[in-house]
């Protein structure tokens, strides 16, 4: 079956790096997704991961190794607007995407 | 803003009634998505249509009945629904039906079956 495990919560202080695991077990593989949702609000895309190796976009970064089926969102220098839950997505195939449940991240003063 | 719109926002029904959600899309995608978000939940994966065609559906039961009559809107009709269908119902959509494609996400409609 599919499988997407992420941690369900997470904190951290205003300015410091927080990691988010991301392991999958899917029948196929066509690229790793994060998303970011604010509450209330539409999922946002942040990154996509094909290859394996660090992918950076300013603040953010996401990791991929194919082999181990495993990904982490990097999260650097944070701030309060960055309290959301960041989703990972696998595309299993054409037009189908496996969601993990998200994990929560609160940032603190 | 996405680009993508979902419509309404928040809706309530009683589990006789028959309603209905549209979601639009003003990106010039071809592919569009209905999910499903519980709470707690992953995305549940409910449909997916490209240039107007139904290529997926994903066990759905048949009291959601989508509907795509073009490339830009989407809608999702429901009826005698159960309280466990409560949940954030969301739209994306997509250039192309690909591997490699990002979805955009509409807001969501948050549905409350009473």
């Amino acid at each position: 079956g599919q499988n997407i495990d992420q941690p369900t919560e997470m904190t951290a202080t205003e300015g410091a790096i927080v990691q988010i695991n991301c392991t999958y077990q899917t029948s196929g593989f066509n690229g790793l997704f994060w998303y970011q949702q604010h509450a209330g609000e539409a999922p946002t895309f942040l990154s996509y991961n094909v290859l394996d190796g660090l992918e950076e976009k300013g603040r953010f970064s996401s990791f991929l190794s194919r082999s181990k089926g495993y990904s982490y969102l990097l999260l650097k220098e944070l701030q309060m607007k960055d309290s959301a839950s960041y989703l990972c997505a696998v595309s299993t195939e054409r037009g189908k995407f496996q969601f993990g449940a998200g994990t929560q991240v609160v940032v603190t003063p | 803003e996405t680009g993508v719109t979902q419509t309404p926002r928040h809706l309530v029904m009683g589990m006789t009634n028959k309603k209905s959600l549209k979601c639009e899309q003003h990106l010039g995608h071809n592919a569009m998505y209905w999910y499903k978000q519980s709470a707690k939940k992953p995305l549940e994966l409910m449909f997916v249509y490209n240039f107007k065609e139904q290529t997926e559906n994903n066990s759905v039961p048949s009291r959601f009945s989508p509907e795509c009559p073009n490339s830009s809107h989407l809608f999702l009709h429901l009826h005698t629904l159960q309280p466990e269908d409560s949940a954030l119902y969301l739209c994306a959509s997509s250039q192309e039906w690909g591997p490699n494609t990002e979805a955009f996400f509409g807001q969501g409609t948050r549905l409350t079956v009473v």
